[in-house]
């Protein structure tokens, strides 16, 4: 059963310290989306990657969040130093999308989601 | 920018009662996604409609398209305290970069709560 694994599942950090999420999009998957989601803003696009290179990051707080994909297998979003409004699930998602576009048999599978909360 | 607008953002129905929330987005798109999402789980997707008058079903759930008004909608017949959930819709607005980003816009999301 194909699907994105993230970790941790919840994380409570005090605030200034360092944050690493991680996911392992689905096998296959070429294109690797973060999103944040809070009450306030819904579902926000922090960054994406295709083949492992980062094609849009501009959704994401420069000064301290930063996202990589080191391997196929694995993406990471890290915020350095954490604050309290932070404080969100994110979530990774993966698909497979082919020169001409999406791949008609694939769609955009979400994670779980990190639920973090930042005091 | 795209903007993706779903309404009603809240919607409390009476089980047996049938409802419709819609989704306009502002620019060119070609592929749009309805997903669920029950309280403090992830998105689950629902439907991928890829084409102008693209409609389909599952169960009591029906999504269309409609790419010249820039709307989808997803349909409700005979609601049960089952679909109680958030529903999102998402736009891939891959039509209005050249083609090169293939990325989801989401809407605010319908709260859904469907009452005996």
């Amino acid at each position: 059963d194909a699907r994105v694994t993230q970790t941790p599942r919840h994380k409570v950090t005090e605030m200034g310290q360092e944050v690493t999420m991680r996911c392992q999009p689905i096998l296959g998957h070429n294109t690797v989306f973060w999103y944040r989601q809070t009450m306030m803003q819904g579902l926000e696009l922090l960054a994406y990657f295709r083949n492992r290179a980062p094609l849009d990051d501009s959704g994401m707080p420069k000064d301290r969040f930063s996202a990589e994909m080191p391997d196929a297998t694995l993406a990471t979003l890290k915020i350095q130093p954490s604050e309290p409004r932070d404080s969100a699930v994110y979530f990774c998602a993966s698909g497979l999308v082919r020169s001409g576009g999406w791949d008609k048999n694939t769609e955009a599978f979400f994670g779980q989601g990190t639920r973090l909360t930042v005091v | 920018e795209l903007k993706v607008e779903q309404n009603p953002l809240f919607l409390s129905m009476q089980e047996g009662k049938n409802y419709t929330i819609y989704c306009n987005y502002s620019t060119t798109s070609d592929r749009l996604y309805w997903y669920r999402q029950d309280p403090g789980k992830s998105l689950e997707s629902l439907f991928v409609l890829l084409s102008n008058g693209a409609v389909k079903q599952e169960g009591r759930l029906m999504a269309s398209l409609d790419t010249k008004a820039r709307l989808s909608t997803l349909h409700i017949t005979a609601a049960v305290h089952d679909l109680s959930a958030t529903y999102f819709c998402a736009v891939d607005m891959s039509a209005n970069s050249g083609g090169s980003n293939y990325k989801l816009t989401f809407g605010k999301g319908t709260l859904l709560t469907v009452n005996p």
